[in-house]
């Protein structure tokens, strides 16, 4: 019962290092999302993906590229780490439609440090 | 835009002490409203929703109710247990999946 997984779990970086966080569902949902937890500010979104082929940008997108080439993976990259970008990320998916929308299932998050 | 704001923690309660945690939102129409709790050291989860004015959300004991009067949809519990010490948050969805996050707030139940 694998749900959503995110690697790695933790990972330090130099600024301007380069870096893909991976994200994979095995529940076949459409909708896959990237998340940064910050203290005092809750989630906020990054980006997401209604779709294999189809993304867009969320709230704080500057610094990150996705892609959705399978229904299933949906990687965050990090061109040049900024310090600004440490965090914590989190993963999490969906089916598009219907009575669950809204409700996401996370990974176990990402924890990222940037020096 | 959408937003939410939550009561600052952490929020500090006696085992079997009621609980409370104020939500409250400003949004341009008429969104539907979660609460998401996040154990130490995983991604959070769903608790409860509610989809439409005076809807009851519940779940594991805790319930909210959307208050579209007040824009609130504050969480409660009647008796809280050790295993309920999390992060809860408050989110808020008018566009599908995108949900808007308030802060959250820490609860440390102690025995």
């Amino acid at each position: 019962n694998a749900g959503v997984t995110q690697t790695p779990k933790f990972q330090v970086l130099k600024t301007g290092q380069s870096m893909t966080l991976q994200c994979a569902q095995d529940m076949n949902h459409e909708y896959m999302s990237w998340y940064r937890q910050d203290p005092g500010m809750g989630l906020r979104l990054i980006h997401y993906s209604v779709g294999a082929g189809i993304t867009d940008q969320g709230e704080v997108p500057n610094g990150y590229n996705v892609s959705r080439s399978t229904t299933e993976d949906f990687p965050l990259r990090l061109l040049s780490a900024a310090p600004s970008q440490t965090s914590v990320y989190f993963c999490a998916s969906s089916p598009r439609q219907g009575a669950n929308t809204g409700e996401l299932f996370f990974g176990e998050g990402s924890r990222l440090t940037v020096l | 835009g959408d937003s939410v704001t939550q009561m600052e923690g952490p929020v500090t309660l006696s085992e079997e002490a009621f609980l409370t945690i104020n939500c409250t939102y400003t949004a341009t129409g008429y969104p539907s409203l979660f609460w998401y709790v996040q154990y130490p050291g995983e991604g959070l989860q769903l608790l409860l929703k509610a989809t439409k004015a005076d809807d009851k959300g519940s779940n594991k004991g805790f319930e909210a109710t959307y208050r579209k009067e007040t824009t609130s949809f504050h969480l409660e519990k009647g008796s809280v247990q050790v295993s309920d010490s999390a992060v809860y948050f408050c989110a808020l969805s008018e566009y599908g999946n995108k949900l808007v996050f308030g802060a959250g707030t820490i609860l440390r139940v102690k025995s």
